[in-house]
């Protein structure tokens, strides 16, 4: 069954420190792997895009690196940022060129802390 | 527009009642997708929609679910006879032509609270 696996569930951190989500999956055929950033109440927003052969992407002081083989993904945020605050949901798409199959992660709730 | 714009942002209805969901794509925008987000869990494909092409309805639940969109513009999504286990957030997305590794853009999403 084609799974995607977040962890941790949920973060806290303070104000200008770095972390690193973790994001596992089980997903095949694979195509490309994203991360998205939910604010409260609204819908997701993309901000990085791999395919196989890429290792890592970054988009400012976000940082998405990609192992193919063992089939996990990180995002690294650096300098965190109260407006870091939000759900951020790992997504993998599975199927042919022409359409987006896209398997979710239940995503990681991060709160950064002043 | 400049973004996906989804209508209404919150729905109460009573169970057994129907509603009709509404999503404007980004202008030019060929592909559209909805998605379903139960509290806690991952986003649930539900259709997809590219061009004129058959729309894929794979991730449908039942046959209370529907959806219709005109032409390459907006798109609603119909629920009849609704259940509590339909409560959830439902997300549209739409991207320029459906292609594999092109950036999705979301809409705020419809707040759907059945009593």
């Amino acid at each position: 069954k084609n799974q995607v696996e977040q962890s941790p569930q949920s973060l806290i951190i303070l104000e200008g420190k770095n972390c690193t989500l973790q994001c596992n999956y089980t997903v095949s055929p694979f195509s490309n792997l994203r991360w998205y950033k939910q604010d409260t109440g609204r819908g997701p927003v993309s901000l990085t895009i791999m395919t196989f052969s890429e290792n890592t992407k970054s988009n400012g002081r976000y940082t998405a690196t990609l192992d193919a083989d063992t089939k996990q993904s990180s995002l690294h945020i650096t300098a965190s940022q109260l407006s870091d605050s939000a759900s951020y949901i790992c997504v993998v798409s599975s199927g042919p060129t022409g359409f987006q199959k896209l398997v979710f992660g239940t995503g990681t709730r991060l709160l950064v802390s002043p | 527009g400049a973004g996906v714009s989804q209508s209404p942002s919150n729905k109460v209805t009573e169970k057994g009642k129907d509603v009709e969901l509404r999503c404007d794509p980004i202008s030019g925008h060929t592909a559209l997708y909805w998605y379903r987000q139960r509290l806690g869990q991952g986003l649930e494909f539900l259709i997809y929609f590219q061009g004129n092409s058959a729309p894929d309805k794979s991730g449908l639940p039942s046959d209370r679910f529907s959806a219709e969109r005109t032409g390459e513009s907006v798109s609603t999504l119909t629920i009849q006879r609704t259940q509590q286990e339909d409560s959830a957030v439902y997300l549209c997305a739409s991207s320029p032509s459906g292609t594999g590794s092109e950036k999705l853009f979301f809409g705020s999403g419809t707040q759907l609270s059945v009593l």
